[in-house]
């Protein structure tokens, strides 16, 4: 399968703890987006990455969020003292470049309870 | 402060009928974006605009762009039950540094 993966698929964790979300890219693909959508809303964009390099990051995001993509490949999301309001749904695309077609993971449903 | 509204936000339609929804946002930008997304399931990417006047058409849906009334248009043609689906327009800012969804229109079609 070429397309966009990510992982875990599901996470549950309790509040204060820090989770990490991983999500490969198409291979090929240079630009990768982080998104969280939360149920009944519209997603909300995190940041990108163009390669290496994160480009921007939302005003939405806290100091707890941080992403990396090392070496341009794939990109891990770790949220550090998780609380109630980060469960959501994170989900990651891939694209070939600036304005071009976004492929999209599967997400990863993140629970804090 | 971005902001994307997208109407009607629910539309129930029955099959073989046309309709249009509706995406206007409040700053400049050259970019819209329309998604899909099935219950339960991630995006999917339908269209990408680019610029004043761009019309981009696949299947029975065709996407259209007016940057100057800040307006974009997702019309159904002869609507069939497979459409039923939210769909999301968002925009980019010129400057990359935000990008903005809709609240989703979520599309029934009844046979």
């Amino acid at each position: 399968d070429t397309g966009v993966s990510q992982d875990p698929r599901h996470k549950i964790t309790k509040r204060g703890q820090n989770v990490t979300f991983r999500c490969d890219p198409i291979s090929e693909h240079n630009r990768l987006y982080w998104y969280r959508q939360t149920l009944g809303q519209g997603p909300e964009f995190l940041t990108y990455f163009q390669n290496e390099a994160q480009l921007e990051k939302s005003r939405l995001l806290s100091d707890r969020f941080s992403a990396e993509r090392p070496k341009g490949s794939f990109s891990t999301l770790e949220i550090q003292r998780t609380e109630q309001g980060d469960s959501a749904m994170y989900l990651c695309a891939s694209s070939l470049g600036l304005a071009l077609r976004e492929y999209f993971g599967p997400g990863t449903r993140l629970t804090v309870t | 402060e971005l902001k994307v509204e997208q109407n009607p936000l629910f539309l129930s339609m029955q099959e073989g009928k046309n309709y249009t929804i509706y995406c206007n946002y409040s700053t400049t930008s050259d970019r819209l974006y329309w998604y899909r997304q099935d219950p339960g399931k991630s995006l999917e990417s339908l269209f990408v605009l680019l610029s004043n006047g761009a019309v981009k058409q696949e299947g029975r849906l065709m996407a259209s762009l007016d940057t100057k009334a800040r307006l974009s248009t997702l019309h159904i043609t002869a609507a069939v039950h497979d459409l039923s689906a939210t769909y999301f327009c968002a925009v980019d800012t010129d400057n990359n540094n935000d990008m903005r969804f809709g609240a989703g229109t979520r599309l029934t079609v009844k046979p």
